[in-house]
């Protein structure tokens, strides 16, 4: 299997640009989170989707931030306007059900918004 | 709210010593514990998890152990290598949410 796959693994955009990460999820998994990586705040789960449905999104920070499952191998994040605070590493992790509890991480988005 | 403490933030050994990592978590109903290695560029990747009905795990260099009434567990590498370099991450979940701790940077000298 190929793992989570994210793309683009590096995103270099200034003040205000729309920013869209992606991910596909490993195949069989009906279980998506996105979560973002900071110095500062660690690891902090944005949204979780269960059958693309979104389940919790309680730590997508503000309205800038969205989130979209259309099917079961892929979902977007997409920052609109981006902000230089938003600059981290997000991950997408996808698990195999709501009663399996591993999640399988990809290789992450280093994104710097300048 | 749920968080999940975990100490030390650094730890630096040296080659074949052990090393050890303490987590504290805060919500009664966790049930999963699951540890998580961190290289550099990578994103995180479990290496060992335990359950709330046992008390311990192990698997060849890593051990954990879990007290669910003091609410610790803790991580547990013997005879480490340099390639155990790496940002380790406690966690605890129960149901769809996995709370992480702030992650342990190790360090290990040849």
């Amino acid at each position: 299997d190929a793992g989570v796959i994210q793309s683009p693994r590096h995103e270099v955009t200034e003040m205000g640009q729309e920013v869209t990460l992606r991910c596909k999820p490993i195949s069989g998994h009906n279980s998506l989170f996105w979560y973002r990586q900071t110095m500062m705040r660690g690891l902090e789960l944005l949204i979780y989707f269960n059958n693309n449905v979104p389940i919790d999104d309680s730590g997508m920070p503000e309205d800038r931030f969205s989130a979209k499952m259309p099917n079961a191998s892929f979902s977007t994040l997409k920052i609109q306007p981006s902000e230089p605070r938003d600059s981290a590493v997000y991950f997408c992790a996808s698990r195999q059900s709501s009663r399996q509890e591993t999640q399988y991480f990809g290789p992450g988005t280093r994104l710097l918004v300048l | 709210g749920e968080n999940v403490e975990q100490h030390p933030s650094t730890l630096s050994v040296q080659e074949g010593d052990s090393a050890v990592i303490k987590c504290t978590y805060s919500d009664s109903a966790s049930n999963y514990f699951p540890w998580y290695k961190q290289e550099l560029g990578k994103g995180p990747q479990l290496i060992i998890d335990i359950r709330s009905n046992v008390g311990e795990k192990k698997d060849q260099r890593i051990a954990v152990t879990l007290n669910k009434t003091a609410k610790h567990f803790s991580l547990h590498i013997t005879e480490t290598q340099p390639e155990d370099s790496a940002v380790y991450f406690c966690a605890s979940g129960g149901g769809f949410k996995t709370i992480f701790g702030a992650g342990t940077r190790l360090f290990v000298k040849a």
